[in-house]
C-alpha cells in the first residue's frame, strides 16, 4: 500500500540553525512527492514537490531530493528563521489515481 | 481568484445535532476531498469526489455524508454529531489526469462537539 512516515516532533531550533525533517515513503510504482507547510491557524500550502527520482524540489530556501533507492524525501534548510515556525507535512501521490497520502506532520519552532 | 473557500471558520455543536460544512472552489478542479486533522494523526481522508455526481469513501467516512451536484461545491454533512468528531476539517481540490498536480487547501473549519 501507500504510506508516508515522517519524523516525530516537535522540533525546536535556534535561528540560523540547520534543519532536517526526515520523510520516507512506501508506494507502488513512481509516486510524486510533496512537502506542505501549515502556518498557525491556516490551511496547508505547497512548499515544494518532486515528480521523479533524483529530482530536487526547492522553494524559500528549503530543499528536498527524491531518493528512490532509499525511498526518502527529506526536507532541509541551511538557516532557519523565526518565520519558518510551522507544521510540515510530507505527502505522496501515486502515479495512478488522485488520492494523496500524508504523513502525521512535524511541528517546527524556531526561537530567536 | 478565491481558490478553495470553507464556511464556517468555527462551529460549536451539541451531541446529536447535524450540520453541513461548506466547501467551494473556483478553479474548475475535478477532484475534491475532505480531511480531518487531529493531533498526532496528521490528515485523514474522509470522502472524496472525482467529478460531479461521483463520490467515494476515504479512510474515516463513518458519521459523514457528501454529495457533489456541481463541480464547484462539495459539502460535508455531519448527520448526528459526536464528541469524537471534534476536529479541524479541511477541504482540498486538484485537477485530475496528471500526476504532478498539487492539492489546494481551504483555510479549515474548527469544529467542537460538546
Amino acid at each position: 500500500g501507500n504510506s508516508v512516515t515522517q519524523m516525530e516532533g516537535p522540533v525546536t531550533l535556534s535561528e540560523e540553525a540547520f534543519l532536517t525533517i526526515n520523510c520516507t515513503y512506501t508506494a507502488t510504482g513512481y509516486p510524486s512527492l510533496f512537502w506542505y507547510v501549515q502556518y498557525p491557524g491556516e490551511g496547508l500550502q505547497l512548499l515544494l514537490k518532486a515528480t521523479k527520482a533524483d529530482d530536487k524540489g526547492s522553494n524559500k530556501g528549503f530543499e528536498a531530493t527524491y531518493r528512490k533507492e532509499t525511498t526518502s524525501f527529506h526536507l532541509e534548510k541551511g538557516s532557519v528563521q523565526v518565520s519558518d515556525s510551522a507544521v510540515y507535512f510530507c505527502a505522496l501521490k501515486p502515479n495512478t489515481g488522485n488520492q494523496f497520502y500524508f504523513g502525521t506532520g512535524t511541528s517546527l519552532t524556531v526561537i530567536p | 481568484n478565491a481558490g478553495v473557500t470553507q464556511t464556517p471558520k468555527f462551529q460549536v455543536l451539541k451531541t446529536g445535532q447535524s450540520m453541513t460544512l461548506q466547501c467551494a472552489q473556483d478553479m474548475n478542479h475535478e477532484y475534491m476531498s475532505w480531511y480531518r486533522q487531529d493531533p498526532g494523526m496528521g490528515l485523514r481522508l474522509i470522502h472524496y469526489s472525482v467529478g460531479a455526481g461521483i463520490t467515494d469513501q476515504g479512510e474515516v467516512p463513518n458519521g459523514y455524508n457528501v454529495s457533489r451536484s456541481t463541480t464547484e461545491d462539495f459539502p460535508l454533512r455531519l448527520l448526528s454529531a459526536a464528541p469524537s468528531q471534534t476536529s479541524v476539517y479541511f477541504c482540498a481540490s486538484s485537477p485530475t489526469g496528471a500526476d504532478t498536480y498539487e492539492q489546494y487547501f481551504g483555510p479549515g473549519t474548527r469544529l467542537t462537539v460538546t
